[in-house]
């Protein structure tokens, strides 16, 4: 079982739609759980994140990490042709020795004009 | 705030070479890590360095190697080269823990 499963799409919805991206895990020791967005030949931009559960907002983007279920989400309202990308969520531990980001393969997503 | 920069952005290299890729993490960030993505395998993790001390690393070969300067500043270096190098390469700075910015990455092929 791989440590973060992510669907990896590709996803295409019409523009205004609402998008659901998720991810689960098995490793517990998360603590910190982000979303990037990637477009093509570019390095990631961070999105969003989280410590530990909870939601949070930022415009038309939430996040959503649910420990207990080892499950997070990425909200996109109104969604626009520019939110084309890859979205690739990731997680690591509280660091030290052990401090990496983990990703999941990404989901491709297409918002159609 | 300056971000993350890498350098160079291309680089076309062929097998047996070795090459240096070099990361300015943002000011004030003490950590760097570097990845390696793949369209087949995603972003892998390769080493990650605190104030010059490497703390922990993926499941590389030893080819793959790096340090990290007094100013923070990091550089990768990839002996004898292969073909399965070819990928982009991306640094990413943070303050140690949690949240990690990336550079746009250096592209490497490797003929």
């Amino acid at each position: 079982q791989k440590e973060v499963e992510q669907d990896p799409g590709p996803l295409s919805v019409p523009e205004g739609a609402i998008v659901s991206l998720n991810c689960t895990y098995s490793n517990s020791a998360f603590q910190y759980f982000m979303w990037y967005r990637q477009y093509s030949r570019k390095g990631p931009e961070l999105l969003m994140y989280t410590y530990s559960s909870g939601n949070k907002e930022d415009g038309r983007f939430t996040a959503q990490v649910d420990k207990s279920s080892k499950y997070i989400s990425l909200f996109i309202r109104d969604s626009q042709p520019s939110d084309s990308a890859t979205y690739l969520c990731a997680m690591s531990d509280s660091g030290g020795s052990n401090y990496k980001l983990t990703f999941g393969k990404g989901t491709l997503l297409t918002v159609n004009p | 705030k300056a971000g993350v920069t890498q350098t160079p952005r291309y680089l076309i290299k062929t097998r047996g070479q070795q090459v240096t890729l070099s990361c300015s993490p943002i000011s004030g960030h003490r950590s760097v890590s570097w990845y390696q993505q793949t369209p087949g395998q995603g972003l892998q993790f390769l080493f990650e360095y605190f104030s010059e001390t490497q703390r922990n690393k993926g499941n590389f070969p030893g080819r793959f190697s790096g340090r990290q300067f007094s100013n923070s500043r990091s550089e990768m270096n990839v002996s004898t080269l292969e073909l399965g190098d070819s990928a982009l390469y991306l640094c990413a700075s943070s303050l140690g823990q949690g949240v990690q910015y990336f550079g746009a990455g250096t592209r490497l092929s490797v003929l």
